[in-house]
């Protein structure tokens, strides 16, 4: 039961490059989150997904996009890296007894991306 | 503008103290997360509560909801608690989630 994987741990970009992060989770939870963390900021909501094929924005949506093709699986897209995009990218899930944030949260190891 | 506001933003403790990390939020919400950042940098959920007090082990978990304000307490504080402490919370309408900017929690033996 590896709980939520990210891939990859690490990522330099140039400016313009596009990359995407992999989130996977194996405890059948139907809600995934995307978060950034910057010195200073804390951790800010990006996009989250309630379900397969869903998804919605958070409080930075910007220059992200996002997919959930498979329960088990949210994708981070960025179709053309800024420096302002460089930051720590954590992932999350989360069963769904309750309402959208009333449900302990499983954290990824994170991603850390640089953007040049 | 800060949705959450934490204090302290750092604290030094002698093992075997007492001590509160506060929490402010200036949203209604339908919940209140606290989350501890090792230094690692993983992160891990402590405590979620909409109401009351919750505990585990030697951490504790109060929110008053009136005053729109969440107490973290540890008991017989240890080296291993050092972390940073974050509070988080769900919002009850639009679907949000903010954070405080986190609680830098260092112990001395």
């Amino acid at each position: 039961n590896a709980g939520v994987t990210q891939t990859p741990k690490f990522r330099v970009l140039k400016t313009g490059q596009s990359m995407t992060l992999l989130c996977a989770q194996d405890m059948n939870h139907e809600y995934m989150y995307w978060y950034r963390q910057d010195p200073g900021m804390g951790l800010r909501l990006i996009h989250y997904s309630v379900g397969e094929g869903t998804t919605a924005k958070g409080e930075v949506p910007d220059g992200y996009n996002v997919s959930r093709l498979k329960k088990q699986n949210f994708l981070l897209g960025l179709e053309s890296a800024a420096p302002s995009q460089t930051s720590v990218y954590f992932c999350a899930s989360s069963y769904s007894m309750d309402s959208l944030w009333n449900n302990e949260q499983f954290f990824g190891p994170g991603t850390r991306l640089t953007v040049l | 503008k800060n949705e959450v506001e934490q204090s302290p933003q750092n604290l030094t403790a002698q093992e075997g103290e007492f001590i509160t990390i506060n929490c402010s939020y200036s949203v209604g919400i339908s919940a209140l997360h606290w989350l501890q950042q090792h230094p690692g940098g993983g992160i891990v959920s402590l405590f979620m509560l909409s109401s009351g007090k919750k505990k585990h082990g030697r951490l504790i978990a109060t929110i008053n909801i009136q005053e729109k304000h969440s107490s973290l307490h540890i008991t017989a504080s240890h080296p291993r608690d050092s972390a940073v402490y974050i509070c988080a919370v769900g919002t009850n309408t639009g679907n949000q989630f903010y954070f405080g900017t986190g609680t830098s929690l260092t112990v001395i033996p």
